[in-house]
């Protein structure tokens, strides 16, 4: 099993949408966990941690399901410049290593 | 936020040569860096784990030989990609962390160094 599953996409829905995107973990130990945003050619940015059940931020809410082994980012009114690939990374340990997964594709239309 | 800065952002070279990118953070000491490389439409993978100091750790099925770190000053890593063929072709993307930096897990990105070797 990977160490982090990611639906590939692309998911390509009108501006104005809500889009769920899922992540299954393999590592039961992960204590933190992050959403990155990827644009074509780019690095990566944070977009979002999560610590315990969840957070929201503006119209992104992220959900932890530690017994499922599950994460989502949920993004409402979605727009052009949302148009992105979302990775999905836990934790390893303390030491910053990450283990990124590879990412779901989003294109947000006019 | 703290800033990495990456050097070159592109390069093309020739079958056989080696390449050296550069990863300096400018506003902070980077006890540690990461080293990823991004092949298209795929994940970011770990390379290696370069501290200050030390030589770096490599993750299994990276060639130590071949991807030379080094990380002599707490601002500057560099990795050296020796006798580059072209399946070395990528996206190379540094990172880095230190001791006082918020300990979100937000990492600061250099801004990747996209090579292409014919």
């Amino acid at each position: 099993r990977k160490e982090v599953e990611q639906d590939p996409g692309p998911f390509n829905v009108p501006e104005g949408a809500t889009v769920a995107f899922n992540c299954t973990y393999s590592n039961s130990a992960s204590q933190s966990f992050f959403w990155y945003r990827q644009d074509c050619r780019k690095e990566p940015k944070l977009l979002m941690s999560v610590y315990s059940s969840g957070n929201e931020d503006g119209r992104f809410t992220a959900q932890l399901n530690r017994a499922s082994q599950y994460i989502s980012l949920l993004i409402r009114d979605s727009k052009l410049s949302d148009s992105a690939t979302y990775l999905c990374v836990p934790s390893q340990d303390s030491s910053y290593k990450l283990i990124f997964g590879s990412g779901t594709r989003l294109l947000v239309r006019p | 936020g703290a800033v990495v800065s990456q050097h070159p952002s592109w390069v093309i070279c020739k079958s056989g040569t080696s390449v050296k990118i550069e990863c300096r953070s400018l506003d902070f000491q980077a006890t540690t860096m990461f080293w990823y490389r991004q092949f298209p439409k795929q994940s970011l993978m770990l390379m290696a784990t370069s501290n200050e100091g030390s030589k770096a750790t490599y993750e299994q099925g990276v060639e130590k030989d071949k991807f030379l770190i080094n990380h002599a000053s707490l601002t500057l890593s560099t990795l050296t990609v020796t006798s580059a063929h072209p399946e070395d072709s990528s996206f190379y993307i540094c990172s880095a962390s230190a001791p006082g930096l918020p300990v979100t897990g937000e990492l600061f990105f250099g801004e990747g160094s996209r090579l292409t070797v014919l």
